[in-house]
Formats: C-alpha cells, sequence, structure tokens
C-alpha cells in the first residue's frame, strides 16, 4: 500500500475500546474543519465535518469536538473495529476564495484483535 | 456518493518527458483541486478550478499545469517533470456552497 508518512503519532487500541484522536490547527480564522480517514492505497475519505459555531457534532460511531480557545480538535470513534485501522487526518478550511484545505500531519490509528 | 476517477494510478517517468495525470468526475461540480502528498509534509494544494475556464495557484504550483476545458475533467500537466515531483498525487472536488471536498483514489508518481 501506500506510505502516507514514515513517522507518524501512532496510537494503538484494542477492538471494542473508544478511539480519541487529537489535533491542533493553525489558523484561529479557520471556520471548517474536517476529518478524513485515509486506508493504505486509497485517497482520504470523509469522516465528519464540524463549523467554528459549533463546537460538538456527532455522526454514526464518530464525534467531532472543537475547542477554538486553545485551537483544539479531537475526533472520537466509538466501540473501535478492526476496519478503523488508517491514517486520519484534520483539516481546516480559512474563509478565503480558493477554499482550499490545510491538513494536518495525520495520526496513525492502529485496532488490535 | 461522489466519484473521482485518476488516470493512471501508477507512473514512473524519467526526468524532462511531459506528462499528464487526468482527473474526471460525475457529480458536475464546479469546483476540482489539485493535491500531493509527501511524507511529514501532508496534502499540499497545487492548484485548483472554481469553474470552467477559471484556475488558479494553490500553494506548491511550481512545476505544474493544469486546464478545465469542460466542468467534468481537470487533467495535471507536468511540462518536464523532474525527481522532486516524486509523489502521490490526489484531485478532489467540491460542489458550490459546501465545503466538504472529495478525493480520488491517487496517482503515484515516480521520476527518475
Amino acid at each position: 500500500g501506500e506510505s502516507v508518512g514514515l513517522h507518524l503519532p501512532t496510537l494503538s487500541v484494542q477492538e471494542g475500546d473508544n478511539s480519541i484522536i487529537n489535533c491542533a490547527y493553525s489558523n484561529s480564522a479557520s471556520d471548517y474543519f474536517i476529518w478524513y480517514k485515509q486506508e493504505s492505497g486509497k485517497g482520504p475519505q470523509f469522516i465528519i465535518d464540524i463549523r467554528s459555531n459549533m463546537d460538538k457534532r456527532q455522526g454514526q460511531r464518530v464525534t467531532v469536538l472543537l475547542n477554538k480557545t486553545v485551537k483544539h480538535l479531537s475526533l472520537q470513534i466509538a466501540a473501535t473495529q478492526p476496519g478503523d485501522s488508517a491514517v486520519y487526518f484534520c483539516a481546516e478550511n480559512v474563509g478565503t476564495g480558493r477554499r482550499a484545505l490545510t491538513f494536518g500531519s495525520g495520526t496513525r490509528l492502529q485496532v488490535q484483535p | 456518493e461522489a466519484q473521482v476517477t485518476q488516470n493512471p494510478r501508477y507512473l514512473i517517468t524519467v526526468t524532462g518527458k511531459k506528462l499528464t495525470v487526468t482527473c474526471s468526475q460525475n457529480m458536475n461540480h464546479e469546483y476540482m483541486s489539485w493535491y500531493r502528498q509527501d511524507p511529514g509534509l501532508g496534502l499540499r494544494q497545487i492548484y485548483y478550478s472554481m469553474n470552467v475556464e477559471v484556475t488558479d495557484k494553490g500553494d506548491v504550483p511550481e512545476g505544474y499545469k493544469v486546464s478545465r476545458k469542460e466542468k467534468r475533467n481537470f487533467p495535471l500537466i507536468l511540462e518536464s517533470p523532474s525527481p522532486n515531483q516524486t509523489s502521490l498525487y490526489f484531485c478532489a472536488i467540491r460542489n458550490r456552497g459546501t465545503d466538504t471536498q472529495y478525493f480520488g483514489p491517487g496517482t503515484r508518481l515516480t521520476v527518475l
């Protein structure tokens, strides 16, 4: 598969446990945040997003928390499954015309059976 | 679900030999973008297009060209590839009025 990072921080969890992946973002003007999951050999896959006027958003088995005071974002995965093993990226979107995403360096999640 | 296709998926070439990586979408989305992904540097935007015949530079445009002659296609052109363009390339699309970008499967390019 494709290597997306040689020295990514790694989070190892047991199957069935909850996972928390953290991300510090850089720009206080960012108004939109996304979490992506990237499996080996595939493109980033959208998981969940949140706007800066919210501090929490829930999806199916996933929750994103946003703390604008400390510019921190977290992704919580409930009842982690082996299929959740991947690299997870947070991305921020500053309110400029081109709306480019600025990505974090990623965290590798390893789920132990 | 958004469908983004890229071709080729893998390419090994030599310095200076012009190449094109194609990106095609079936969603009629106006916004398309190219990113490259490198270890330790994450994903960085190369070029983007807000609509047909409207393109602009991203963060790392040097050595690349793009065109947007029709809405569904957004090819990435390397006129004279160099080894520092060895990377994993992703095309992304976004619908007007939204911020979520959907990515293609990636193209692994190696320039010798």
